[in-house]
This record gives structure tokens, C-alpha cells and sequence, in this order.
């Protein structure tokens, strides 16, 4: 079956560590997407990428980084510069601007 | 900036009647809309969508409203049941014959159907 996968669901970070979660899809999409969700902020931008090699920064990137070395993984770091990474974090793809694919999304909190 | 706005952050319906969800949006440019239900702990799963070129999009209980206008949509869910409560998003995209494909979502609706 065809799908997007994220993991680790849960992720414990100690404050000035890099932590990296992972999405893979599997579905030959050509774009990838992560957003942050925050209550009461609903869904925000943090990075995209449209092809492999390229991305682009979204709404919210400081403090992030992304790869996209290959078409179905789109890793994302976030970097000890994220002032406040405790959030939901959800991975998309996109086969060109028909709605996205969502994958189960990483919980990542800072201890 | 907000560009696509829900303003009620939750609405509360009775099982079997009718929830209305409304979604506003401030950029001309758009011209597709998407409506995704979102359970806690989980990924938003697609629900229906509209091209602005409707008025409405029907899919057996769940219809979408368009009003370009006044830059307005809602979604319609007849009859209500209980496994519909969760958060659902509005989303709005430019251009979607792009390759873009950048959704802008709004804040969400927690709905509650109540038995």
C-alpha cells in the first residue's frame, strides 16, 4: 500500500540538541511539505520541496533544515536554534498541487 | 498574515443535525479549496474539496459551499454523528495547475457532536 511514513511518533529532546525526524512516501509524489502544529495556531509552513535537491523555506523556517536528496525521503532537522520546538510536527506530499497526503505526524517535546 | 481564517475555533452540534463550518480568505488568487478532518495524535485525512469554479461540491453527507465574493466558504455536515467530532482545517491554494501546490491552512474548527 501506498502511503507516508513519519517516525519516530514520539521524541524527546534535551534543550541544545539537533533532532532529526524522519518521511518517507512511497507514493512518487513529487512534493514534500512539513508543517508545525501548535494549539490554536493551526497548521504553519516550516519547509517544502518541490523536486529533488530543492526546497524552499516556508512561513516558519528558523531554526530548521531540510534535505531532499531523494524523491521519497524529506528529513527534517530541528536545530538547537529553534527557540521552541516542543509541537506536533506533520510531514505531506503532494502529487502537484492536488491536495495533500498526510503522513501520522511526530510529537516532539523538549525535556 | 492569516490568509485563510476559521473564526469559531469550536462549535458544539446535536447527533443528526446539521454542523456548519465556515472558512474566510483574503487572497483573490486562490482558486482551489480543500477541507481536512483531523483526529488528535494523527495526521489531517482529505475530506472534500471545490474549484473556483463551483458553487458547491457534494459528497454524501459532507457539502462544500463556495461564495467568491464575499470570499467565503462552508462546510455542511447532514446528519451529524458523533465520530465527526474532531478538528477541521480550511485550506486554500493558488494556482492549482502549478507545480507549486503550497496548501494555506487555517486555524481549525473543534467540532463536537454530542449524542
Amino acid at each position: 500500500d501506498g502511503g507516508i511514513t513519519q517516525s519516530p511518533k514520539y521524541l524527546f529532546r534535551k534543550e541544545g540538541q539537533n533532532v532529526t525526524l524522519s518521511c518517507e512516501q512511497n507514493l512518487n509524489h513529487d512534493a514534500m511539505y512539513w508543517y508545525r502544529q501548535d494549539p490554536g495556531q493551526g497548521l504553519r509552513l516550516i519547509y517544502y520541496s518541490q523536486i529533488v535537491n530543492d526546497f524552499q523555506k516556508g512561513d516558519i523556517a528558523e531554526g530548521y533544515s531540510v534535505s531532499r536528496e531523494k524523491k521519497e525521503s524529506f528529513p527534517l532537522t530541528v536545530t538547537s536554534a529553534q527557540k521552541n520546538p516542543t509541537a506536533f510536527y506533520l510531514c505531506a506530499s503532494s502529487p502537484r498541487a492536488y491536495g495533500y497526503t498526510f503522513g501520522s505526524g511526530t510529537r516532539l517535546t523538549v525535556v | 498574515d492569516q490568509q485563510v481564517k476559521q473564526n469559531s475555533p469550536s462549535l458544539s452540534v446535536q447527533e443528526g443535525r446539521i454542523s456548519i463550518l465556515n472558512c474566510d480568505y483574503t487572497n483573490s488568487m486562490f482558486d482551489y479549496f480543500l477541507w481536512y478532518k483531523k483526529y488528535p495524535a494523527e495526521g489531517p485525512t482529505f475530506l472534500i474539496s471545490i474549484s473556483s469554479i463551483k458553487d458547491k461540491n457534494e459528497d454524501g453527507r459532507f457539502t462544500v459551499f463556495l461564495n467568491k465574493s464575499a470570499k467565503h466558504l462552508s462546510l455542511h455536515i447532514v446528519p451529524s454523528q458523533p465520530g465527526d467530532s474532531a478538528v477541521y482545517f480550511c485550506a486554500a491554494s493558488v494556482d492549482r495547475g502549478s507545480t507549486l501546490g503550497r496548501l494555506y491552512f487555517g486555524r481549525g474548527t473543534q467540532l463536537t457532536v454530542w449524542p
